[in-house]
């Protein structure tokens, strides 16, 4: 069982280079979240999807974007890449449709913007 | 005021001893709560749900005071495996999490 992984799981890129950061859960959960976190921040909500289609801004949405076409997946993409957006980034999924809001986390990937 | 607040510790106790700490909500409508631990900036994992009074998972005990809007994490014989970050999550379908309180227990 795969549960929930995230590629790649480390990636340099270049200040103004778009990049997409993959999520992919086997649970057919029906939320997805995608966090960053940063020392000091702790985890801050970027964007979540409640299902295929539906998706909705978190606290820092700036700089990013969503799509969830499958309800497996739920790529993040940031359209031109800043080093403020150098981070540890964690999607997660929830199986609220299941009774339960308990949020199952994937590896991470660790984002370096030069 | 941050929907969540964390003691950030750290908290640096020896093995067999008992640690607890705290974290704040401002939101009283706020249904769910959970701790969940992590190690050295690996994903968090899930630890415990607190969703009345409170749980006892083994030698962890969460609790929930809702008058005073807080929920507390207390450990007891602390083992070297214990060291960790302990992350506190508020929320309904959407979490708020706090920054989290580092925890090292020492031989």
């Amino acid at each position: 069982d795969a549960g929930i992984t995230q590629s790649p799981r480390y990636k340099i890129t270049e200040t103004g280079r778009q990049v997409t950061l993959m999520c992919h859960q086997t649970w057919s959960h029906s939320y997805m979240f995608w966090y960053r976190q940063d020392l000091g921040h702790g985890l801050r909500l970027i964007y979540y999807s409640a299902a295929a289609d539906i998706t909705d801004k978190g606290e820092v949405p700036d700089g990013y974007v969503v799509s969830r076409s499958k309800t497996e997946n739920f790529p993040l993409t940031l359209e031109s890449a800043t080093r403020s957006q150098t981070s540890v980034y964690f999607c997660a999924s929830s199986d609220l449709a299941g009774g339960t809001d308990t949020q199952y986390f994937g590896p991470g990937t660790r984002l370096t913007v030069l | 005021r941050k929907e969540v607040e964390q003691d950030p510790g750290p908290f640096n106790v020896p093995e067999g001893a008992t640690v607890a700490f705290n974290c704040t909500y401002s939101n009283s409508a706020s249904q769910s709560f959970f701790w969940y631990r992590q190690d050295c900036r690996k994903e968090p994992k899930l630890l415990m749900s607190v969703y009345s009074s409170g749980n006892e998972d083994g030698r962890f005990t969460a609790q929930l005071n809702r008058a005073s809007q807080y929920i507390s994490l207390l450990i007891r014989d602390s083992k070297l495996s214990d060291s960790a970050t302990y992350l506190c999550g508020w929320g309904d379908y959407k979490l708020s999490f706090g920054a989290g309180t580092t925890v090292t227990v020492r031989a």
